[in-house]
Parts: structure tokens; sequence; C-alpha cells
């Protein structure tokens, strides 16, 4: 089965702590996506990655940074967490573009709260 | 990518269809209409896709205009698992750009 986890269901940070979200695929796909989600906004993109070491802003990276030194693994990193971080952060991936339809798979989500 | 319209919210008598529109009267030749759906607590999971014909799985049927300008979602028995926020999305391949979706309540 298709499995895309995430390190942690619920973290409690302080403001100001650095925190690192992890993502780990075992479907060998080259795709990897990180989302936040709040009410009323829905999800929104972050961060992607189509390759090991590649990344590209998605719609609001201000504020985090990201790493895939590995194909299976993408992290999110929050240099110093604020409380407008507080929220859900869903991991996806997805197969290599170009290859017919790609369907994206969700990890469970983070719930980070920035006290 | 396209923007889409759907409903906020609508309700559904268990074990009855329900159809889930969906506008998008700015997609373009190369995009597909994908349908996903978020369960309570849970990331989105895939339902369905297509390009220009219907489609049909075993989650449900996607009906789309001749026009490509709207696409229905068809769940043909509503069951209480059924119960999610349905997000429709038009774009290539990836990444997905999602909106708020149709909030999908089904009543016993």
């Amino acid at each position: 089965d298709v499995k895309v986890t995430q390190s942690s269901r619920y973290l409690v940070k302080r403001t100001g702590e650095k925190v690192f979200l992890e993502c780990v695929q075992d479907m060998d796909h080259e795709n990897m996506f990180w989302y936040r989600q709040d009410p009323g906004l829905g999800l929104r993109l972050i961060y992607f990655s189509y390759d090991v070491k590649m990344k590209e802003k998605g719609d609001i990276p201000e504020g985090y940074s990201v790493s895939r030194e590995k194909k299976e693994r993408f992290s999110l990193i929050l240099e110093s967490a604020s409380t407008n971080q507080t929220s859900m952060y869903l991991c996806a991936s997805s197969l290599e573009a170009g290859v017919g339809y790609n369907e994206q798979f969700f990890g469970p989500g983070t719930r980070l709260t920035v006290l | 990518d396209a923007k889409t319209t759907q409903p906020n919210s609508m309700e559904s008598n268990e074990e009855e269809p329900v159809h889930l529109p969906c506008n998008h009267s700015t997609i373009s030749g190369t995009d597909y209409i994908h349908w996903y759906r978020q369960l309570p607590s849970q990331g989105p999971e895939y339902v369905i896709h297509g390009l220009t014909s219907n489609v049909n799985n075993r989650m449900a049927s996607l009906a789309i205009a001749e026009d490509r300008k709207s696409s229905t979602l068809i769940l043909h028995r509503a069951t209480l698992r059924d119960a999610a926020v349905y997000y429709c999305i038009v774009s290539g391949n990836t990444p997905l750009v999602f909106g708020k979706g149709t909030r999908l309540s089904v009543i016993a």
C-alpha cells in the first residue's frame, strides 16, 4: 500500500524555536510537497520538490525552508517559529511529471501549535 | 491554473445520489479535472480525474460538460462515510492548487 508518513501528528513548540517537520514516502516518487491548512483558507502550497536537492517556492514560502537530501524524505523547516505558523501541515508526493496522470498522495498531517 | 467555483456546502440523505457541481470556465485544453476529498482529521485523498470524457471508478463518476467549462462529481449512493470536503481542481498534473471545496453533509 502506498504510504506517506509524517513524523508527528501533534507538535507543540515555543516562539523562536527551530522546528523540523519530516515527511517520508515509500513509493519512489519524484515529487514531494508541503501544504498548510487553516480554517477558511483551505490548503496552501508552501514548497515543493521535483527531485533530490531541488526545491521550488509555492504560494506562501515566507518563514519556511525545505530540505530534500534523499528521494524519500522531504523536510519542512521553520527557522524561528511564530504563533502565526500554528496550523495543520500536510505533506504529499506524486510520481514523476510527464508520465501519465500523477495522483497526489497525502500524509495524515501534523498539527503544529506555536505558543 | 484555472479557477474553480464550488458551492460552500451541500447536504444529502444517506443512500441517495449526490451531484457535486464545479464550474471552471477558464480551463485550458491540457488541464485535467481532478476531484479530491478530505475526511475529518485526515489528509486529502484522490477521488477521480478526467480530461474530456466522463469517467467512472469504484468511488464515483465524473461527468464533464462538452465544452469542459463545468463538471459534476456523482456519488451514486451517499453513505455517512462520504461526509467530507470535496475539492474540484483544474490544472496540469502537479502541484495541485486547492480551493475551499464543498462540505458535504450526509444525513442518516
